[in-house]
């Protein structure tokens, strides 16, 4: 069974400190991974999207690796503030058209 | 560019009526659409996907149905809604190919009463 988990299921930092949320999944034949934001009551937004023949990408402080053959994906934030409070989802696509979804870490950065 | 809407934010039915969730998608033609479920505790599922009109496949067995009668145009359907129905659906659509990821809309959360 093709699973996506997600460690810690919740974390809180003070602000300007950088963190690590992790992604594991259970098989390493994927075609991309997606890391998303969602705020409570909200949709889902995307911060970045990583092919599996790539080893990471960034935007702004987020940066996100992927190893494929350790089936792990980290999303590294820098100078953490408190807007990035939300809960991120890691979301894989192993084959077909569905994502697979982690259950998500929710991040509270304090002021 | 594109977007997607999704209608209505929010909704409270009584156990046994029906429903309809329409998602709209402008600026792309032929886009992949999806239906997902978010319940408490739980994480997202994939209810339905649809590659083209009328073109329908089914994720998991429920009391849901969704059809898509317009290239841009995905509604999710049930004839008699019951308590387990409840949770935050989401639309999403994604271009063809494994190139590109998912677009998600604002969501319906959804209460059967």
């Amino acid at each position: 069974k093709q699973e996506v988990t997600q460690i810690p299921a919740a974390l809180s930092v003070p602000e300007g400190e950088n963190l690590v949320l992790n992604c594991s999944f259970t098989d390493s034949a994927i075609y991309n991974l997606q890391w998303f934001r969602q705020d409570p009551g909200k949709g889902l937004t995307s911060l970045l999207l990583i092919q599996s023949s790539q080893r990471e990408q960034t935007s702004g402080r987020l940066n996100a690796s992927l190893d494929k053959s350790s089936g792990r994906s980290t999303l590294y934030i820098a100078a953490s503030q408190p807007g990035d409070s939300a809960t991120y989802l890691c979301a894989v696509r192993f084959s077909g058209y569905a994502l697979n979804f982690g259950k998500g870490t929710s991040l509270l950065v304090t002021p | 560019s594109q977007t997607i809407h999704q209608w209505p934010a929010t909704l409270v039915q009584p156990v046994g009526s029906p429903l309809s969730l329409e998602c709209t998608v402008e600026g792309t033609s032929n886009p992949n659409l999806y239906w997902y479920r978010q319940a408490a505790g739980r994480g997202l599922q994939l209810l339905f996907y649809s590659v083209g009109i009328g073109q329908i496949s089914s994720e998991v067995p429920q009391n849901l149905s969704a059809s898509r009668p317009q290239d841009r145009q995905f509604i999710l359907s049930s004839k008699k809604l019951l308590l387990s129905d409840s949770g935050f659906y989401l639309c999403a659509w994604s271009v063809g190919g494994t190139a590109y990821g998912y677009t998600f809309g604002s969501g319906t959360r959804l209460t059967v009463v």
